[in-house]
């Protein structure tokens, strides 16, 4: 069981918006702006999309932002294309027993 | 360009160690802690560990305390994530991974650069 819960799965069709949800407590991304977000192809290590809640880093594109609300972060993705067809994962700062907690993962499906 | 090579798959009894390498080229290794995340068959990530290269200090997860070590050579910019008293459910691909931040600031927790993989097999 991952600490942050993410739906384990979500779909859209080509040029359509989804947005992933990442939920924790108050003793991770609910107080800290450290929550960061992978893309990972299967068979492909992680690659950052986002990090420090909504920052990109430089080559990634902007169809691609994150957002925090309370204790729930989000991934959106606009434009959705093929090769955005993908397991996100989202993490954050957390508690003493794991530095860094991951979420499940959720595997887009772009339809 | 900035990257991490991993050694190759291992495969190993139940009790045994085994002993992951993670090679950085391209950058100060000593300026950039090393991160160890693994991911087991159909399962998401799992934070292990880091490594100050530049000083050795290491902070590992609560729960693998007392089985992984994390050590470097800074001779050749190399860390090294060494498991033991290995068990079936420790199968999993183990990645090596930069932290985003550089060690002189604060950390912010996010990996920028990963390694391919080692798919470890007990």
């Amino acid at each position: 069981q991952s600490a942050l819960t993410q739906p384990a799965s979500v779909s859209g069709s080509p040029g359509q918006s989804i947005t992933i949800s990442c939920t924790g407590t108050t003793s991770d991304v609910g107080t800290y702006n450290l929550v960061s977000w992978y893309q990972q192809h299967p068979g492909k290590a992680p690659k950052l999309l986002i990090y420090e809640v909504s920052k990109r880093p430089s080559g990634v594109s902007n169809r691609f932002s994150g957002s925090k609300s309370g204790n729930t972060a989000s991934l959106t993705i606009s434009g959705l294309q093929a090769e955005d067809e993908a397991d996100y994962s989202c993490s954050s700062y957390g508690n003493f027993t794991f530095l860094v907690v991951f979420g499940g993962g959720t595997k887009l499906t772009v339809l | 360009q900035v990257q991490l090579v991993q050694s190759g798959a291992e495969v190993k009894k139940p009790g045994a160690s085994v002993k992951v390498s993670c090679k950085a080229s391209e950058y100060t290794f000593t300026d950039f802690y090393i991160h160890w995340v693994r991911q087991a068959p159909g399962q998401g990530l799992e934070w292990m560990g880091r490594i100050s290269p530049k000083s050795g200090g290491t902070n590992i997860a609560q729960i693998f305390q007392g089985r992984v070590t994390m050590t470097r050579d800074t001779s050749i910019s190399t860390a090294y994530m060494e498991l033991s008293r290995l068990r079936s459910d420790d199968t999993a691909v183990y990645y090596c991974a930069r932290d985003g931040s550089s060690a002189a600031r604060l950390p912010l927790w996010y990996f920028d650069v990963w390694g391919r993989g080692t798919l470890v097999s007990v």
